[in-house]
């Protein structure tokens, strides 16, 4: 089982600031990577895939980057309406989330 | 609109068995993969289980193997699953999700969820 590592658990971030949020995996995914936002009460929502794709619809403030075990989300200039948890997950074998990174407003 | 739909969910007792559905609408449901995954409360997401277009392929968590299945009716679009010998920590919300691509890819719509509830 590939097992997804996410850090930090808890991101502080004033708004209008980048919020950087990182996801490692245990062996290499390729580039076969997701990233969900889930808010409150809410279902997950597809942001990123394929490590760096955004989702129709995303807005572009939302950016992925990375490879093999190595992945980042970044949100370039935080608003109040993107605090939620973040889970990226891997299906390059099979399906794994990492444990969620929850993002608060500083 | 572009919707999923579960029901199903129910509070049973450890042992019992129950039969979850999702109803999808907007899109062509056979043309794509479909999974579940669940979170239990106040934790995070784990994949449960999928099925590939024309029921030829099905993959299952090992926490949940040899105790659900997972199926598909294209003509009615829509996708089951058949969970027995429930434990209390099946409790979950189990969300009904489409593939963005074929089989075995990222999860681009999500249904609300159905709640399972396994307690004595």
């Amino acid at each position: 089982e590939i097992v997804m590592t996410q850090s930090p658990v808890t991101l502080s971030v004033s708004p209008g600031e980048r919020a950087t949020l990182s996801c490692r995996a245990s062996q290499s995914v390729s580039s076969n990577v997701a990233w969900y936002q889930q808010k409150r009460g809410q279902a997950p929502r597809l942001l990123i895939y394929g490590a760096s794709i955004r989702a129709t619809g995303i807005p572009a403030r939302f950016s992925g980057s990375g490879s093999g075990t190595e992945f980042t989300l970044t949100i370039s200039i935080l608003q109040s309406e993107d605090i939620a948890i973040y889970y990226c997950q891997q299906y390059n074998k099979r399906h794994s989330f990492g444990q969620g990174t929850k993002l608060e407003i500083k | 609109e572009v919707q999923l739909v579960e029901s199903g969910g129910a509070l049973v007792q450890p042992g019992r068995s129950l039969r979850l559905s999702c109803v999808a609408s907007g899109f062509t449901f056979d043309d794509y993969g479909m999974h579940w995954v669940r979170q239990a409360p106040g934790k995070g997401l784990e994949w449960v289980s999928g099925i590939s277009w024309n029921s030829g392929s099905t993959d299952y968590a090992d926490s949940v193997k040899g105790r659900f299945t997972i199926s598909r009716d294209n003509a009615k679009n829509s996708l089951y699953l058949q969970m027995n010998s429930l434990r209390p920590e099946d409790t979950a919300l189990y969300y009904c999700v489409k593939d963005g691509v074929g089989f075995g890819w990222y999860f681009d719509l999500w249904g609300p969820g159905t709640q399972v509830t396994v307690s004595s």
